[in-house]
């Protein structure tokens, strides 16, 4: 049973570039959430997606977006990339109904240099 | 703000219980404890949660003190492959909305 993909694994970006990260949630959950992991500091939530909609949202600027599929599968958008934007973004799927926790995929490393 | 409180990090030897603490002395009636794992490179692992009772699973046990202010995340044999940084964190049950983590407990596992 294949849990949570993404993708790439790691990226390096120029400042002021924009970026697209991509995950593919476990077979069955249909929400999926972003996380951003600073060096050294604990998982910073950015937005939960459900039914193609945002529905919550963390301490984060516009420059992030998101999007998810009818397929249930999400993307992170970063536009205008700031150096401190160079972090391990994670994405946490769930099933909506379950009382169960999240599971993480291994995360994009992205560097902004 | 993480609602928990946790020790910076904790030696263990191989084999013996590891046995990781938890304040969480403003959690409310409804909300429960969750552990997470995460190993270094990987992203974060569920482990285990609860409300008031005891809980066991093939990971861990957790135990939570009568009065819900503080836990403790027992893993009973611990490896050289769960050395790893353990958050616990408080939340409504659910699988919708944040996980709020703090700086968690590394936990370093020695021969």
């Amino acid at each position: 049973d294949a849990g949570v993909t993404q993708s790439p694994t790691h990226l390096i970006k120029t400042r002021g570039q924009q970026v697209t990260l991509r995950c593919s949630p476990k077979s069955g959950h249909d929400t999926v959430s972003w996380y951003q992991q600073a060096l050294g500091q604990g998982p910073q939530f950015i937005f939960q997606y459900y039914e193609e909609e945002e529905r919550q949202r963390g301490n984060f600027p516009d420059r992030f977006s998101g999007h998810q599929f009818p397929n249930y599968s999400s993307e992170l958008n970063v536009n205008a990339l700031l150096l401190g934007d160079s972090a391990l973004y994670l994405c946490a799927s769930s099933l909506a109904d379950r009382l169960y926790g999240y599971t993480f995929g291994s995360g994009t490393r992205l560097t902004v240099v | 703000d993480a609602k928990t409180t946790q020790p910076t990090s904790m030696d263990c030897a191989e084999g013996r219980a590891a046995n990781l603490p938890c304040n969480h002395s403003t959690i409310s009636g409804n909300e429960y404890v969750y552990w997470y794992r995460q190993i270094h490179s990987q992203g974060p692992q569920y482990i285990i949660h609860g409300l008031k009772n005891n809980e066991t699973n093939e990971m861990a046990s957790l135990i939570i003190t009568e009065d819900r202010k503080s836990s403790t995340l027992i893993l009973p044999h611990a490896t050289l492959r769960d050395t790893a940084v353990y958050y616990c964190i408080v939340r409504v049950a659910s699988n919708t909305g944040k996980l709020i983590f703090g700086q968690g407990t590394t936990l370093q596992v020695k021969p």
